[in-house]
């Protein structure tokens, strides 16, 4: 079985600049969600994915966007980027639950996460 | 507005004993609950769940209680191993809204051989 893989490990972007992060979720997953994990901060729910359409999304502004491909993997886009977007940014998938809607609770299964600094 | 919370940023335990690290929340919607530890440099990696329904759930070392009238709960780690030394985050969220989580800000937990 094929655990949850993220793309870059580490990236440096200046201000203003855009970011693009990929994931891949576990083999099996089709409901992809990512988090945003600040120096000292618990991870913070950005948006989750499923059936390649937005399902849920947290409190951060449109310049952060994402897709969910055929295959269930994702991307995150971060448009015009902040100093404060310095942080780890996690990937997680979760498996669907018996009334196969992406309702579903349970378990998330994260990647090692995508460090990004912007200077 | 922190939902989760974990007011005990370290704690320190002698190897074999038990640890015991603590969350708060403030959502009475929560039912379903995570524990997740995280070493550095590494995604978090899942522990243990319980959902409103029960007040305890076991897995070999771990135990989570749940008290729902007190809006809390806690991780108990027997024997505490030198292994276990990492961060540990609590998580909740409620039945259907899939995988949107509120984390704790996280306890470091260092088990002293």
């Amino acid at each position: 079985e094929t655990g949850v893989t993220q793309s870059p490990t580490h990236l440096i972007k200046t201000r203003g600049q855009q970011v693009t992060l990929r994931c891949s979720s576990q083999s099996g997953h089709n409901t992809v969600s990512w988090y945003q994990q600040a120096l000292g901060q618990g991870p913070q729910f950005i948006f989750q994915y499923y059936r390649e359409e937005e399902n849920g999304r947290g409190n951060f502004p449109p310049r952060f966007s994402g897709l969910q491909f055929p295959n269930y993997s994702s991307e995150l886009n971060v448009n015009a980027l902040e100093l404060d977007d310095s942080a780890l940014y996690l990937c997680a998938s979760s498996g669907q639950g018996s009334d196969g809607g992406s309702s579903y609770t349970g378990e998330l299964f994260f990647g090692e996460g995508s460090r990004l600094t912007v200077l | 507005d922190q939902q989760v919370k974990q007011n005990s940023p370290s704690l320190s335990v002698q190897e074999g004993r038990i640890s015991i690290l603590n969350c708060d929340y403030t959502n009475s919607m929560f039912d379903y609950f995570l524990w997740y530890k995280k070493y550095p440099a590494e995604g978090p990696t899942f522990l243990i769940s319980i959902s409103s329904i029960k007040d305890k759930n076991e897995d070999g070392r771990f135990t989570v209680f749940l008290n729902k009238s007190a809006k809390h709960l806690s991780l108990h780690i027997v024997p505490s191993q030198p292994g276990d030394s990492a961060v540990y985050f609590c998580a909740a969220s409620w039945t259907g809204i899939g995988n949107q989580f509120y984390f704790g800000t996280g306890t470091s937990l260092t088990v002293i051989p």
